[in-house]
């Protein structure tokens, strides 16, 4: 079965560069359609997507957060890892890796997150 | 980026009840539409993709639906363990963006 795991601080500090670990079992990320994606979430607000990677390595990232957020893959060890740089206490959050894959029929193609992480809560504070 | 615009941000409701939440697209984005359940504390769990098609093992009595830019969820005989907060999800392109969520509370 698929499993997601997040790992990381639960605390850094101002300025500092967040990494953050996925691993993850039961799918490979160089089977086409499967990609990973991260998604956070600041105290009693919503769901917000950060950057996916997918089977064939493309790298997409959110507009805003774009020029700070590096996702990468390391597909022998079954391992996604999302950099964020420059962390502020509003980048508190719980961040969650999330798998996504694609639905392919009747002239769709799209994507949707089907297994999330129990999610890694961070704190940005001095 | 295209924006998600859910209604209403909350709303109170007895358990059997018919519960319909709206999503609205800043532009077309066709069948596009996913919807998630999370319930405080957990991660957000899928329940429909491309608009209606439900995830597997996701209870019958959650349905979606295709008008234009508006996607409606709908819960039909609501069940204690459905409230929760709800929200939607264009997968039409990058950046993926959520709706600011529904919360399903109890009356």
């Amino acid at each position: 079965q698929v499993t997601v795991r997040e790992s990381g601080p639960a605390l850094v500090k101002p300025t500092q560069t967040l990494t953050l670990t996925c691993s993850f079992s039961g799918f490979s990320l160089n089977t086409r359609k499967m990609c990973v994606s991260w998604i956070r979430q600041s105290p009693g607000k919503a769901l917000e997507w950060l950057a996916d990677i997918d089977w064939d390595d493309d790298k997409y990232y959110s507009t805003s957060l774009k020029s700070r957020l590096t996702i990468s893959k390391d597909t022998s060890k079954n391992q996604v890892v999302l950099t964020m740089t420059n962390m502020d206490p509003v980048d508190t959050a719980t961040y969650y890796c999330v798998r996504m894959t694609y639905y392919d029929s009747n002239g769709y193609y799209a994507a949707y997150f089907d297994y999330w992480g129990q999610g890694t809560p961070v704190t940005v504070s001095s | 980026d295209i924006q998600m615009t859910q209604s209403p941000s909350s709303l109170s409701a007895s358990v059997g009840d018919r519960v319909t939440i709206t999503c609205r697209a800043s532009q077309s984005i066709g069948s596009y539409l996913n919807w998630y359940q999370q319930k405080p504390g957990k991660a957000p769990n899928l329940l429909i993709y491309v608009g209606s098609i439900s995830q597997s093992g996701v209870p019958a009595r959650f349905s979606g639906s295709v008008s234009g830019t508006d996607f409606t969820l709908t819960i039909s005989n609501l069940q204690p363990e459905d409230f929760a907060t709800y929200y939607c999800q264009q997968s039409y392109g990058t950046p993926r963006t959520f709706g600011q969520g529904t919360k399903v509370e109890i009356k």
